[in-house]
């Protein structure tokens, strides 16, 4: 059964930082792993989505990486900002219809 | 950009009572899943949807649990009988303007949030 874990679960940094966000999954055969924002009492936000044949993809600051065989997925960004907090969750995609979503990492960026 | 839309954004019910959320995914999109997240928890599957009928479902959308696409463009979840355990953020997603779900993303909507009393 495909369990996804986050690390750190909480985050709090000074703004400017980069970070680094983890993703582990223990079950290779995936389709694809896709990197949501949420913010507080709010819907999911599509921020990255890797193809289990990519390494990684960027979208401006945030840069996400795959290895698929370790099964570990690192979201960074880059020159953080305050308009950053939210918490950050991964899903990958298995076989058949659904996301399998991790616990998320709550991130607090301070000015 | 193009967005799925929720309604209601909040629903508070009796415990027994029937509840319909809805949603309007993309329009040109072709596969429509339900999630929801109980407070604190992981966002969880329910169930997709393709072509006017359950492509996949999980153990928690069980007899109680049902969805229509009664038209082109709304999808909706219905339970018929609420329980306390019932209330969650449910999140309306969809996705494949191109046929191929397996490799695109999911659009999420805003979510609705229920509250069974």
């Amino acid at each position: 059964k495909q369990e996804v874990t986050q690390i750190p679960a909480a985050l709090s940094v000074p703004e400017g930082e980069n970070l680094v966000l983890n993703c582990s999954f223990t079950d290779s055969a995936i389709y694809n792993l896709q990197w949501f924002r949420q913010d507080p009492g709010k819907g999911l936000t599509s921020l990255l989505l890797i193809q289990s044949s990519q390494r990684e993809q960027t979208s401006g600051r945030l840069n996400a990486s795959l290895d698929k065989s370790s099964g570990r997925s690192t979201l960074y960004i880059a020159a953080s900002q305050p308009g950053d907090s939210a918490t950050y969750l991964c899903a990958v995609r298995t076989v058949g219809d659904k996301l399998i979503f991790g616990t998320g990492t709550r991130l607090q960026v301070f000015p | 950009e193009p967005e799925v839309t929720q309604t209601p954004s909040h629903q508070v019910t009796q415990m027994g009572q029937e509840v319909i959320l809805r949603c309007v995914p993309i329009s040109n999109h072709l596969y429509f899943y339900w999630y929801r997240q109980i407070l604190g928890q992981k966002v969880e599957f329910l169930v997709s949807f393709y072509n006017n009928e359950i492509s996949e479902k999980s153990e928690i959308f069980d007899d109680q649990f049902s969805v229509e696409r009664p038209d082109g463009s709304n999808f909706t979840l219905k339970i018929r009988s609420t329980k306390l355990e019932d209330s969650a953020m449910y999140f309306c997603a969809s996705s494949g303007d191109r046929g191929q779900k397996s490799v695109e993303k999911l659009f999420f909507g805003s979510g609705t949030q229920l509250s069974v009393l």
